[in-house]
């Protein structure tokens, strides 16, 4: 069955930076652009990013754009996120979500449980 | 960047009642708007993607209608266990953006 299993998450103090990992299995990982979503503590979604199957395109919310990087190694079925300069702001549970299709303009079908971030000084 | 709103904020109904939530694009997004469920301490679940198609193993008293600007989840007769909030989502135009949320319980 389709997993996606985000690690890396921790506690941070502002200005550090810190790389999520989202290792996928169940489907072919190469066929399949991936998100990443972010939900502050008690408050909803916000979509951060989101890398096409073959890497050729990534756009980023303007929250995070210019500090986050979305990449993935499709050798080894694993999207990352490289935080950097992080906020207070940026505190939140990062979810990693799978693309119902290559491109951009698909559903969000499957999801992991999530990695916890959290800046604070 | 387009903004998704959603009524009711919050929704109080008994079993078997009829749940209707609707979603409020600010520009055409033509069909490219998904719900999920989540569930408390849970990550989100896809129940209807694309407006009106309903995605794998997801039980049939939850359906999907809309195109364009307005957009509705119906949840017919529903259970104690449909207590969650409900977002949508467009993928419609970048960047992707959430709908606030609705919070529906069970009494």
């Amino acid at each position: 069955q389709v997993q996606v299993v985000e690690s890396g998450g921790g506690v941070v103090q502002p200005g550090a930076s810190l790389r999520l990992s989202c290792a996928a299995s169940g489907f072919m990982f190469s066929k399949y652009a991936m998100h990443w979503v972010r939900q502050a503590p008690g408050k909803g979604l916000e979509w951060v990013a989101l890398l096409w199957n073959d890497g050729a395109f990534e756009k980023y919310a303007e929250s995070v754009k210019g500090r986050f990087t979305i990449s993935r190694d499709n050798s080894k079925n694993t999207v990352y996120l490289q935080m950097n300069s992080l906020r207070v702001e940026d505190t939140a549970t990062y979810y990693c979500a799978k693309g119902d299709g290559s491109g951009s303009y698909y559903a969000l079908d499957y999801w992991g449980q999530g990695a916890l971030v959290s800046v604070s000084s | 960047e387009i903004v998704l709103t959603q009524s009711p904020d919050f929704h109080s109904v008994t079993p078997e009642e009829t749940v209707t939530i609707t979603c409020r694009a600010s520009q055409n997004i033509n069909t490219g708007l998904h719900w999920y469920q989540q569930k408390p301490n849970q990550s989100p679940n896809l129940l209807i993607k694309y407006a009106s198609q309903s995605f794998s193993g997801v039980p049939s008293r939850f359906s999907g209608s809309g195109s364009g600007t307005d957009f509705t989840l119906t949840i017919n007769t529903v259970e104690p266990e449909d207590a969650a909030t409900y977002y949508c989502f467009q993928s419609d135009s970048l960047p992707f953006t959430f709908g606030p949320g609705t919070k529906v319980e069970i009494k």
